[in-house]
């Protein structure tokens, strides 16, 4: 068992939509979790960043954690076709310089 | 934000040649760097932490004498590729965490093709 979980898709959806990505994890440790976005052929980018359980909202995107179920995720409202790319999660056990747990990521595609 | 660079952006070799790529942080000092391959269509595999002035440490299955890493200074560390094969063909992506934040910065990645 991967220790992050993540649906690879591909996930398309009509531009407008609300787009639901989640990630399931096995380690109770961790305690920082992050959502990047990768466009084809470019490292990631830092969407959202949150600590231990709860809500965060950034603009159209809301990450939530419920360490309960070891379970996360990222929701995008208003979806653009800019928002097509592949999205990981990734966690940690602590923050600053340490080792991240990526999830296998999901390509969504906003469709006109 | 802070801002990660790598070059080169894309490197094509023949087999058994050595290719070294650099990790830049632009605007802040990392004592510790992550170097991380990534295969078409798959996630990020950690491959090393790169710690300024001393030995990179390896994760599981890394071959550290193929994939030389040098943290020379507080802004630079680069990853070699040894005697390259075409199974070395991937995507390399460097990350540094910026003292005193909670996020890591990436890289815009490097191509590597071996012919």
């Amino acid at each position: 068992q991967k220790e992050v979980e993540q649906d690879p898709g591909p996930l398309s959806v009509p531009e407008g939509a609300i787009v639901s990505l989640n990630c399931t994890y096995s380690n109770s440790a961790f305690q920082y979790f992050m959502w990047y976005r990768q466009y084809s052929r470019k490292g990631p980018e830092l969407l959202m960043y949150t600590y231990s359980s709860g809500n965060k909202e950034d603009g159209r995107f809301t990450a939530q954690v419920d360490k309960s179920s070891k379970y996360i995720s990222l929701f995008i409202r208003d979806s653009q076709p800019s928002d097509s790319a592949t999205y990981l999660c990734a966690m940690t056990l602590f923050q600053g310089a340490q080792k991240l747990v990526f999830g296998q990521g999901t390509r969504l595609t906003i469709n006109p | 934000g802070a801002v990660v660079s790598q070059h080169p952006s894309w490197v094509i070799c023949k087999s058994g040649t050595s290719v070294k790529i650099e990790c830049r942080s632009l605007d802040f000092q990392a004592t510790t760097m992550f170097w991380y391959r990534q295969f078409p269509k798959q996630s990020l595999m950690l491959m090393a932490t790169s710690n300024e002035g001393s030995k990179a440490t390896y994760e599981q299955g890394v071959e550290k004498d193929k994939f030389l890493i040098n943290h020379a200074s507080l802004t630079l560390s680069t990853l070699t590729v040894t005697s390259a094969h075409p199974e070395d063909s991937s995507f390399y992506i460097c990350s540094a965490p910026r003292q005193g934040a909670n996020e890591q910065f990436f890289g815009p990645g490097t191509r590597l093709t071996v012919l």
